[in-house]
């Protein structure tokens, strides 16, 4: 399809390991990217993978990228309260300037 | 010194009126976008300038003027407000690819 597909909500204790994933459309996607937003404030930037990677590690981040699957996810380990946002993946498709956003999944972390 | 501000942050007006959106970004960015958030958190590109330069035009009414007088400003205008306008707008700059810089939105309510 045309959406970049994410879940909307995960729900986690405070100090477990979060996963979002998401799926996107465009196999030539040469970078992907994750933003987070929290309550009332504009997206910031928090990683990125380049598409010839499986795998990469910024932190309590952990990117993984399967591009055979068009499958995406963000790990956040040891979340925290201040985790708790809405996470967008994002991609480039091919042929265009246009940064397209997933979804959205709104991460709730209880203590 | 905020990056990317954006004025007004909350607008309440009724059906049938103009409006207007002013961004503004002090990062010397060449590359200007709007973004629209509706109630349900999806995000989805309206327009983008490149140095003043219109670039990116999605399938927006034509009551949404933008208009960049600099390559540091890119305003949105809107004509005969319907309540389906009712969102967040988000303005961002970026100094290419897929890393943007938001501003904090304008809320924008239509009654």
């Amino acid at each position: 399809g045309e959406d970049v597909e994410q879940s909307l909500f995960l729900s986690v204790r405070e100090g477990d390991s979060s996963v979002i994933n998401c799926t996107y459309t465009d196999s030539s996607s040469t970078y992907l990217y994750w933003y987070k937003q929290e309550p009332g404030a504009g997206l910031q930037l928090l990683t990125y993978i380049f598409s010839n990677m499986d795998m990469k590690q910024d932190q309590r981040l952990t990117v993984l990228l399967n591009k055979k699957d068009k499958h995406l996810s963000l790990r956040i380990a040891d979340t925290q309260t201040g985790d708790s946002a809405i996470y967008f993946c994002a991609e480039i498709r091919r042929g265009t300037d246009k940064l397209i956003f997933g979804t959205g999944t709104r991460l709730q972390v209880f203590p | 010194d905020t990056a990317v501000s954006q004025t007004p942050k909350y607008l309440v007006t009724q059906m049938g009126n103009d409006k207007s959106i002013k961004c503004e970004q002090n990062l010397g960015h060449d590359t200007m976008y709007w973004y629209k958030q509706d109630s349900k958190k999806f995000l989805k590109i309206m327009f983008s300038y490149n140095n003043k330069e219109l670039i990116i035009n999605e399938t927006v009414p034509n009551r949404f003027s933008p208009k960049s007088p600099d390559k540091a400003h890119l305003n949105l205008h809107i004509n005969s407000l319907e309540l389906g306008d009712s969102a967040v707008y988000f303005c961002a700059s970026s100094p290419g690819g897929g890393e943007l810089f938001f501003g904090e939105g304008s809320r924008l309510t239509v009654l």
